[in-house]
């Protein structure tokens, strides 16, 4: 099946660490993805991560992968006030590439 | 610059008054998709394009229609708008990778069906 899970809301203090977390059900999902949606925007691909791999850096973004429990997570450190946004996971479902499943979303709110 | 535009970016109308939201990209991509978004839900998938003239059902089809008649047009046809169809739009445009794909995505649509 087709699921994929977000807390709602997450509030830290700039500088922190943010730590979004997203577990999924398709073991078979190839990409994982994690986008960002700021107020009034559209979706901007931050990264993603390919299913082979357990780990990708990116600047400020780390990507952790745990296949065996399904279990993706995005960490984003020296969090800034302009992180602040929507953050979504998403998966390539076994039912074909031409689309992504997503989570909920998770809303990061970073004060000052 | 590589884009996907939307118009109109807000509407309200009024139940059973057809309408229509255009998408276009400049990447040349041959599939394109179609989603909504409504809050606790996530995105869902209403229909997808895999090239000129071939469309098909996403998760979310029921009260929509598309069109392909050319690559960097996909524009999603409300032929009866009705109130449970308000939400936030967003057109993609994909490039397919090896076994994934990236998605561009367009600014969004809000609609509004009173």
């Amino acid at each position: 099946g087709e699921d994929v899970e977000q807390s709602l809301f997450l509030s830290v203090r700039e500088g922190d660490s943010s730590v979004i977390n997203c577990t999924y059900t398709d073991s078979s999902s190839t990409y994982l993805y994690w986008y960002k949606q700021e107020p009034g925007a559209g979706l901007q691909l931050l990264t993603y991560i390919f299913s082979n791999m357990d780990m990708k850096q990116d600047q400020r973004l780390t990507v952790l992968l745990n296949k065996k429990d399904k279990h993706l997570s995005l960490r984003i450190a020296d969090t800034q006030t302009g992180d602040s946004a929507i953050y979504f996971c998403a998966e390539i479902p076994n039912t074909g590439f031409q689309k992504l499943v997503f989570g909920t979303g998770t809303r990061l709110l970073v004060s000052p | 610059e590589a884009q996907v535009t939307q118009n109109p970016r807000y509407l309200i109308t009024v139940t059973g008054k057809k309408l229509t939201v255009t998408c276009s990209q400049n990447m040349n991509h041959e599939y394109m998709s179609w989603y909504r978004q409504d809050p606790g839900l996530g995105l869902r998938q209403i229909y997808y394009s895999m090239n000129v003239e071939v469309t098909d059902k996403g998760d979310v089809p029921e009260g929509y229609k598309v069109s392909r008649k050319e690559k960097r047009n996909f524009p999603l046809i409300l032929e009866s708008p009705s109130p449970n169809q308000t939400s936030l739009y967003f057109c993609a445009s994909i490039l397919t990778l090896g076994g994934g794909n990236e998605q561009f995505f367009g600014p969004g649509t809000r609609l509004t069906v009173l």
